[in-house]
């Protein structure tokens, strides 16, 4: 069964720290991954893309890293901002060659950056 | 500016009654689709479409209705509203996934929070 499932449900942190979040996928065959922030009472909004072939990709204070072999993804933040506070959710697309990969959502990690 | 619009983006509703939320973009895109978050569940898909009049159901159809009778116009019915369909709805556009287009970013519109009493 294809799932993408996250960790932690929920993480507190001091605003200027890093944290990593966690995301694991079944999806068979896979075609990439995208981690997307939610902020509250709004629509998600993507943060970067993987295919099979990327291990790293930044987006200014985001970096996420994959590893396609063990079915793993990570979401790095550095030096975190009262304003990365928001859901991050993981979503993997699988690959049904021609026609519409169809996609799968993790649950979301809720993140808190206290001042 | 480029963006998917929903409306209404707040709505309180009594049971069986039927409402509409409607749905658009300005980005020319094929494909189209509703979502439903509730909390500890994440983003379910409800209903989907790959263009103009070809739609499809998603994981969580039962009790809505779609139409794609235009390009940008993307509206979710619910015919007799319940309680369990209180909930947050989304709505999302992407170009159509093609072989050398696979990694086609899905745009999220603002939300619609729907209260049914």
């Amino acid at each position: 069964k294809n799932q993408v499932e996250q960790s932690p449900q929920s993480l507190i942190i001091l605003e200027g720290k890093n944290c990593t979040l966690q995301c694991n996928y079944t999806v068979s065959p896979f075609s990439n991954l995208r981690w997307y922030k939610q902020d509250t009472g709004r629509g998600p909004v993507s943060l970067t893309i993987m295919t099979f072939s990327e291990n790293t990709k930044s987006n200014g204070r985001y970096t996420a890293t994959l590893d396609a072999d063990t079915k793993q993804s990570s979401l790095h933040i550095t030096a975190s901002q009262l304003s990365d506070s928001a859901s991050y959710i993981c979503v993997v697309r699988d690959d049904r060659g021609s026609t519409l990969g169809r996609l799968y959502f993790g649950r979301g990690t809720q993140l808190t950056v206290w001042p | 500016e480029a963006q998917v619009t929903q409306n209404p983006r707040y709505l309180i509703t009594v049971t069986g009654k039927k409402l509409t939320v409607t749905c658009s973009q300005n980005m020319n895109h094929e494909y189209m689709s509703w979502y439903r978050q509730d909390p500890g569940l994440g983003l379910r898909q409800i209903y989907y479409s790959m263009n103009v009049e070809v739609t499809d159901k998603g994981d969580v159809p039962e009790g809505y209705k779609v139409s794609r009778k235009e390009k940008r116009n993307f509206p979710l019915i619910l015919e007799s509203p319940s309680p369990n369909q209180t909930s947050l709805y989304f709505c999302a556009s992407s170009f159509r996934q093609t072989l050398s287009r696979s990694y086609n970013e899905q745009f999220f519109g603002p939300g619609t929070r729907l209260t049914v009493l």
